[in-house]
């Protein structure tokens, strides 16, 4: 079974600081991702990367860095936390093979921005 | 520019119904569709998808959908639900570069017993 682990679940953060949210997977795909869910607007790509020490812009890079250090992890960071970036964050991994590539998501982390 | 539009965020059913959730979307070239549930607190989890072959494809636990290319659509449907079924169902496409999913905002399927 395919799994993707996110942490922290939860966080409240205050405005201006720092936030580094994880994923590992242990699924060995080429490629993860992160998203954003926010009521009313669906899942929005952040950031996702092909390959370990790369990372690409998705459609909402703005206020995000992202750091892929390994194949299995996968880390999200908001370097000035606004109160605007509370939301869930859901990260995903999927294989390479366009016709098999589904994605598999993790639990979710929860930030809220004080 | 790939979009994906699901009109309905609401849909609510009693237990046995059948059920049609609505997706369309625009992408000029060749498409991957896919469906995924979410429950309540947890991640998605993928249910099916097309992408060449047979327009009605089959998924987990009795969904399946079809895919019309005319009217730009792949709408998913269920015979018979089940209140396990009450989800948060999301339509997503990925086009030239698949790696890039774009979801709708989904559709809140409410099961009454």
């Amino acid at each position: 079974e395919a799994a993707v682990t996110q942490s922290p679940r939860s966080k409240v953060a205050v405005t201006g600081g720092k936030v580094t949210l994880s994923c590992h997977q242990t699924n060995n795909h080429d490629y993860m991702y992160w998203y954003r869910q926010d009521t009313g607007h669906g899942l929005r790509l952040i950031h996702y990367s092909y390959v370990a020490d790369s990372t690409e812009k998705g459609d909402i890079p703005d206020g995000y860095k992202a750091s892929r250090p390994s194949q299995e992890n996968f880390s999200l960071i908001l370097e000035l936390a606004s109160l605007s970036q509370t939301a869930v964050y859901f990260c995903a991994s999927s294989l390479r093979d366009r016709a098999t590539g589904q994605l598999y998501f993790g639990e979710g982390s929860k930030l809220t921005v004080l | 520019t790939q979009t994906v539009s699901q009109s309905d965020a609401h849909v609510t059913v009693f237990e046995g119904d059948s059920v049609e959730l609505r997706c369309n979307y625009s992408y000029g070239g060749s498409i991957y569709l896919s469906w995924y549930i979410q429950h309540h607190g947890h991640g998605l989890q993928f249910l099916l998808k097309y992408y060449s072959g047979n327009p009605v494809v089959q998924g987990v636990n009795g969904f399946e959908a079809e895919f019309s290319k005319s009217d730009s659509s792949f709408h998913l449907r269920k015979a018979s639900v089940h209140w396990s079924d009450s989800a948060v169902y999301f339509c997503a496409v990925s086009g030239t570069n698949a790696y890039k999913v774009i979801f709708g905002k989904g559709t809140h399927l409410h099961v009454l017993p």
